[in-house]
């Protein structure tokens, strides 16, 4: 079946560094990958998405890009703030007819002044 | 109002208890999902139904039911609910084409 392996936490760092949270996956064909955000207490968001191979998803300064060949979507920013501390969630649609969501483990980001 | 709004945000309950989460959405979709999420684990799909006459198991849907009352209303029960059921629990819809809506979750602790 599907899968989603997503860099494990606690990642922290300082204001304005940059970050990567890896993201591989498992799937049949071409499926939609997507990176959802938990700030605290509250529920997911969508962050950013990506459809097709060699999409780019970008959103809030976040960028992931969609690699077919490395099965991959990671997630970046080039300078991160205090507002970003969040829990991150990759995750992906698969081609079958109930395209429910599958998701990674969650990295928790917490970002210091 | 919020799209998805679930009831009630925290619950504390005891073993054995029957326990019902209720969620209802004005987005107007006819998917909607429950999931779990447990520390480490990522959200886990627990059930989801694609319209009010039809209910699809999920990864973990033991110890669980649902019923889907209206397109509007998707009902989550614990018959008899135990401490592994601790967790916080997501409800969300979709349509094909709009993304997932999520809800802002039920925190349920089992004593």
């Amino acid at each position: 079946g599907d899968s989603v392996t997503q860099m494990e936490g606690p990642v922290t760092l300082s204001e304005e560094a940059f970050l990567t949270i890896n993201c591989t996956y498992t799937a049949t064909g071409y499926p939609s990958l997507f990176w959802y955000v938990q700030y605290p207490g509250e529920g997911l968001q969508l962050l950013l998405k990506a459809t097709k191979a060699d999409d780019k998803g970008s959103n809030k300064g976040f960028e992931a890009t969609y690699r077919k060949e490395t099965t991959s979507f990671h997630l970046e920013k080039g300078s991160v703030q205090v507002s970003d501390s969040a829990v991150y969630f990759c995750a992906l649609t698969g081609i079958g007819s109930a395209r429910q969501l599958t998701f990674g483990s969650g990295t928790q980001l917490t970002v210091l002044p | 109002d919020a799209d998805v709004t679930q009831t009630p945000r925290n619950r504390i309950t005891k073993t054995g208890k029957r326990i019902m989460l209720e969620c209802s959405q004005t987005k107007g979709h006819d998917r909607m999902y429950w999931y779990r999420q447990d520390p480490g684990l990522g959200l886990r799909l627990i059930y989801y139904s694609f319209d009010v006459k039809d209910i699809n198991k999920g990864e973990i849907s033991d110890g669980y039911s649902v019923s889907r009352q209206a397109q509007a209303k998707f009902s989550l029960s614990l018959e008899s609910a135990i401490p592994n059921q601790t967790a916080l629990y997501f409800c969300a819809t979709s349509e094909p084409g709009y993304g997932y809506t999520f809800g802002s979750g039920t925190r349920l602790t089992v004593v």
